[in-house]
């Protein structure tokens, strides 16, 4: 079975510092990676996605995520965040439906960032 | 444009009472999930399905039914509720995940169980 670990449930940031979300995974199957993004009192929104291809993601927003196959991992980074910035992030597997559309979600974490 | 609406999005109720949320999607996407979202436990998988008649069940379906009886409409039903059900629920829909990679998902319904 699929499971998702986010290791860090809150990250504080000062605006226009570099941040880094992590994310593992496990999974015996090959999978399909993703980040949401969810404002307040918000339903969730797609960040960037991994399917194939390059392992390197560029998402909206100035968000960029890099596949590691060997270390199970998905990190989401931005270079220099904003206070807009400021959400809960979920990563997300392909659940046992594989490319069917099941989705396994991680715990969260909270990005702060202050001014 | 295609959108996914839930309703009620604020509810209160008793324990023991029967709840539906209702969710509608004008993507004419074949597959629907429910999740619910708890501190804590991030979004948790309820009830899925990918079609019109399939249901199938999530990691957290006890308590909770979906029928589904045509392509825009997965409503969920609590036959009894109990305060653990106090939780935000979100609908959401998507096309064959390996063209889009994309779940749409509604605004969340919010449901209090007292």
């Amino acid at each position: 079975a699929q499971s998702v670990t986010q290791l860090d449930s809150q990250v504080p940031v000062f605006e226009e510092a570099p941040v880094e979300l992590r994310c593992n995974y496990s999974s015996s199957v090959s999978v399909y990676l993703f980040w949401y993004v969810q404002y307040p009192n918000q339903g969730l929104q797609l960040l960037l996605k991994y399917l194939s291809g390059s392992t390197l993601v560029k998402g909206i927003n100035g968000f960029e995520a890099e596949f590691n196959k060997s270390q199970t991992s998905f990190h989401l980074r931005k270079p220099s965040v904003h206070i807009s910035d400021t959400a809960e992030y979920f990563c997300a597997v392909s659940g046992s439906g594989g490319s069917q559309g099941n989705l396994i979600f991680g715990k969260g974490t909270k990005l702060s960032v202050k001014p | 444009d295609a959108e996914i609406t839930q309703s009620p999005r604020h509810k209160i109720t008793e324990t023991g009472r029967q709840v539906t949320l209702a969710c509608h999607q004008t993507w004419n996407h074949n597959n629907m999930f429910w999740y619910r979202q708890d501190l804590g436990h991030g979004l948790r998988l309820i009830h899925y399905s990918y079609g019109v008649q399939d249901t199938n069940k999530g990691e957290v379906s006890d308590g909770y039914s979906v029928s589904r009886s045509n392509t825009e409409d997965l409503p969920l039903t609590l036959e009894s509720a109990a305060s653990s059900q106090t939780s935000v629920y979100f609908c959401a829909s998507s096309e064959f995940l390996g063209n889009t990679g994309e779940l749409f998902f509604g605004e969340g319904s919010r449901l209090t169980v007292l």
